[in-house]
């Protein structure tokens, strides 16, 4: 079965310092691989996604993330943080083909110091 | 261009009763699923419909039920409500045309007390 692992629930940065944050998946097949961001008491937004081609994918809010098939990882990253992307994000693959159903993973809330 | 509307926002409901949630998708998609995120965990998915037919089911019991109507908006139902049913309730719309497109509403709080 698909299912995703986000090993860090909490991590906090210095506003202007680089983040990333972990992602690993299990999928037998070519995955399709998405990061979402929720702010409190709101929805998913869709940050970038990775379907084939360059395993470095850029998404919005200057924020990109690596495909690592032999590491099974899709790490994001972001050189710079603000105190604005204090957020929970979250991890997802793509599970099945012809019926596209997310597996998420448990999150990863980011907080940002001054 | 409106996104996805999800009525209502919060919502407060006494265990053994039943509820209904209610999902409007983005203009021009087809297909909605809905999601159940608890408190702390990342969304888990419930059902999908299509076609007003539901296409797939994740693990849940059978008091989740649901109906896509002609206009394509949804409705999430769930009987005989336990405090485990808690959480936030997330409607995604997306077109058969574009793969794995979905656009995420804001959700629907439900407090079973």
């Amino acid at each position: 079965a698909q299912s995703v692992t986000q090993p860090d629930i909490h991590i906090t940065v210095s506003e202007g310092a680089s983040l990333e944050l972990r992602c690993n998946y299990s999928y037998g097949a070519t995955p399709y691989l998405f990061w979402y961001v929720q702010s409190p008491g709101q929805g998913l937004q869709l940050l970038l996604k990775y379907f084939s081609g360059d395993t470095l994918v850029q998404g919005i809010k200057g924020f990109e993330a690596e495909f690592k098939r032999s590491q099974s990882s899709f790490n994001l990253r972001k050189p710079s943080v603000h105190w604005s992307d204090a957020a929970e994000y979250f991890c997802a693959v793509g599970a099945g083909t012809g019926f596209q159903k997310l597996v998420f993973g448990t999150g990863t809330r980011l907080l940002v110091s001054p | 261009d409106a996104g996805v509307t999800q009525s209502p926002t919060h919502l407060i409901k006494t265990r053994g009763q039943q509820v209904t949630l209610r999902c409007s998708p983005k203009s021009g998609h087809d297909t909605v699923s809905w999601y159940q995120q608890a408190l702390g965990q990342g969304p888990q998915f419930i059902f999908q419909y299509y076609e007003e037919e539901e296409r797939q089911r994740g693990n849940f019991p059978d008091r989740f039920s649901g109906h896509q109507f002609p206009n394509y908006s949804s409705e999430l139902n769930v009987n005989a409500l336990l405090l485990g049913d808690s959480a936030l309730y997330l409607c995604a719309s997306s077109s058969t045309r574009k793969e794995y497109g979905y656009t995420f509403g804001s959700g629907t709080r439900l407090t079973v007390v």
